[in-house]
C-alpha cells in the first residue's frame, strides 16, 4: 500500500513565480515530514522538514505546510528559480522504539521552472 | 558537509554471483545508515537499517541471508548481495546520518544493478 503519494508526476513553472507540490498520506501516526530534492545522477539531497505538531515550517523561499486533518502536505517555493528545477521527494518519518525512523517516500514530482 | 559516496554507480553481473555495494560517508561519523531499493515507477523502499557495531536491523520481506550488510566502522557500511538473480536487478540507495543531525538521512547517489 502506498502510504505516501504524490499525484502529479511533473509540474510546470514560470520562474519568478510559487511552485506548489503536493503529497498526501494515510497513516496519521507519522511524527515528522521530508522534503528532498533530487538532480540527475545524484542522490536526494535535504531541503526542509516539519514536525507533525506543527502546520509550518519556513527556510528562506521554501515554506512546507502541514494539514494533518487532511492528511495533507505541500511544499512552496518562493520564487522559483531556473536550479529549482529538479525531482522533489516527499517523505513521512516514523520513529521506532529502538530511536531510528523508518522513511517512507512518494514517487516524486518533476519540476521544470521555465525561464 | 553530509556527503555521502556510493560506490559502484553501476554494476552489471552474471546470475549467481556475489555484489558488494559501499557506502561511505566522507565528512562525518554515520551512526546510523539505512539501504533502500527502487523498482522501476516505484517509490523508495527502506531495506534495512544499521547502526554502527551492530547487525542490521532488516524490513520485513526482506531476506538478511540475501542481502548482508555491514556497518564495521563510522564512516563505512556495505551491502552485498548474494547468489544475485535477475529478479534483484533494481536501484540500490544508502544513506546515512549522524549524530545530532535531527533524524535527517544524507543520501548516496545509488547503485544501479543489473543482473544477467
Amino acid at each position: 500500500d502506498q502510504q505516501v503519494k504524490q499525484n502529479s508526476p511533473s509540474l510546470s513553472v514560470q520562474e519568478g513565480r510559487i511552485s506548489i507540490l503536493n503529497c498526501d498520506y494515510t497513516n496519521s501516526m507519522f511524527d515528522y515530514f521530508l522534503w528532498y530534492k533530487k538532480y540527475p545522477a545524484e542522490g536526494p539531497t535535504f531541503l526542509i522538514s516539519i514536525s507533525s505538531i506543527k502546520d509550518k515550517n519556513e527556510d528562506g523561499r521554501f515554506t512546507v505546510f502541514l494539514n494533518k486533518s487532511a492528511k495533507h502536505l505541500s511544499l512552496h517555493i518562493v520564487p522559483s528559480q531556473p536550479g529549482d528545477s529538479a525531482v522533489y521527494f516527499c517523505a513521512a518519518a516514523l520513529l521506532r522504539p529502538g530511536g531510528n525512523e523508518k522513511l517512507t517516500f512518494g514517487t516524486g514530482t518533476r519540476l521544470t521552472i521555465i525561464p | 558537509g553530509a556527503v555521502v559516496s556510493q560506490h559502484p554507480s553501476w554494476v552489471i553481473c552474471k546470475s549467481g554471483t556475489s555484489v558488494k555495494i559501499e557506502c561511505r560517508s566522507l565528512d562525518f561519523q554515520a551512526t546510523t545508515m539505512f539501504w533502500y531499493r527502487q523498482f522501476p515507477k516505484q517509490s523508495l523502499m527502506l531495506m534495512a537499517t544499521s547502526n554502527e557495531g551492530s547487525k542490521a536491523t532488516y524490513e520485513q520481506g526482506v531476506e538478511k541471508d540475501k542481502f548482508l550488510i555491514n556497518h564495521a566502522s563510522l564512516t563505512l557500511s556495505t551491502l552485498t548481495v548474494t547468489s544475485a538473480h535477475p529478479e534483484d536487478s533494481s536501484f540500490y540507495i544508502c544513506s546515512a546520518r549522524g549524530r545530532g543531525d535531527k533524524n535527517i538521512q544524507y543520501f548516496g547517489a545509488g547503485t544501479r544493478l543489473s543482473v544477467l
